[in-house]
């Protein structure tokens, strides 16, 4: 079983729809969670950081841990063309906060 | 400010030959963190380096090997390249007591033929 479970998609909605991302993981010992947007070759870019459990909310995205359902979400509201990219989900444990486990990733296409 | 830099871009390489990844992290991190990505799925953690030493190191064999300047760059060294070894390597900086996460480079795509 991988560490990180990512639902690989692709994922394609209109333009301002409200998308959900989520990731699920095993190792309780993950402290720390990040989302990430890539696009076509590029690296990835950090969308969001969050700690422990709770939401985060950063304009347009909004990030949710429930680390008693081991399930992160991102979602994406009044969602544009330009949201169109691959989205990996990342976390790590306080003792390891440097090293990430990667989610394979979502690729989301938003049509306009 | 530059963020990080990595260098070439793209590589074709012969299986069985070495070849050497170059990376410059963001102006004022420490840390650098080597990452593969294979098509299709998430980057991997290959290793880390701080302090011109490996801290840390994932499940990769040691034809895999680092180095870290004392300007922070770093280079990855690859050995005995097999077809397998074909992805996007990615370098991500980062500061060693930071918990924000990293700023990653556009990558290496290296190709084993």
């Amino acid at each position: 079983q991988k560490e990180v479970e990512q639902d690989p998609g692709p994922l394609s909605v209109p333009e301002g729809a409200i998308v959900s991302l989520n990731c699920t993981y095993s190792n309780s010992a993950f402290q720390y969670f990040m989302w990430y947007r890539q696009y076509s070759r590029k690296g990835p870019e950090l969308l969001m950081y969050t700690y422990s459990s709770g939401n985060k909310e950063d304009g347009r995205f909004t990030a949710q841990v429930d680390k008693s359902s081991k399930y992160i979400s991102l979602f994406i509201r009044d969602s544009q063309p330009s949201d169109s990219a691959t989205y990996l989900c990342a976390m790590s444990d306080f003792g390891n906060f440097n090293k990430f486990y990667f989610g394979s990733g979502t690729k989301l296409n938003v049509k306009p | 400010d530059a963020g990080v830099t990595q260098s070439p871009t793209h590589l074709i390489k012969t299986r069985g030959q070495q070849v050497t990844l170059r990376c410059s992290p963001k102006s004022g991190h420490d840390t650098v963190s080597w990452y593969q990505q294979a098509l299709g799925q998430g980057p991997q953690f290959i290793f880390q380096y701080y302090e011109e030493e490996e801290r840390q190191r994932g499940n990769f064999p040691d034809r895999f090997s680092g180095h870290q300047f004392p300007n922070y760059s770093s280079e990855l060294n690859v050995n005995a390249l097999l077809l397998g070894d074909s992805a996007l390597y990615l370098c991500a900086s980062s500061l060693s007591l930071g918990v924000s996460g990293y700023t990653f480079g556009s990558g290496t795509r290296l190709t084993v033929v």
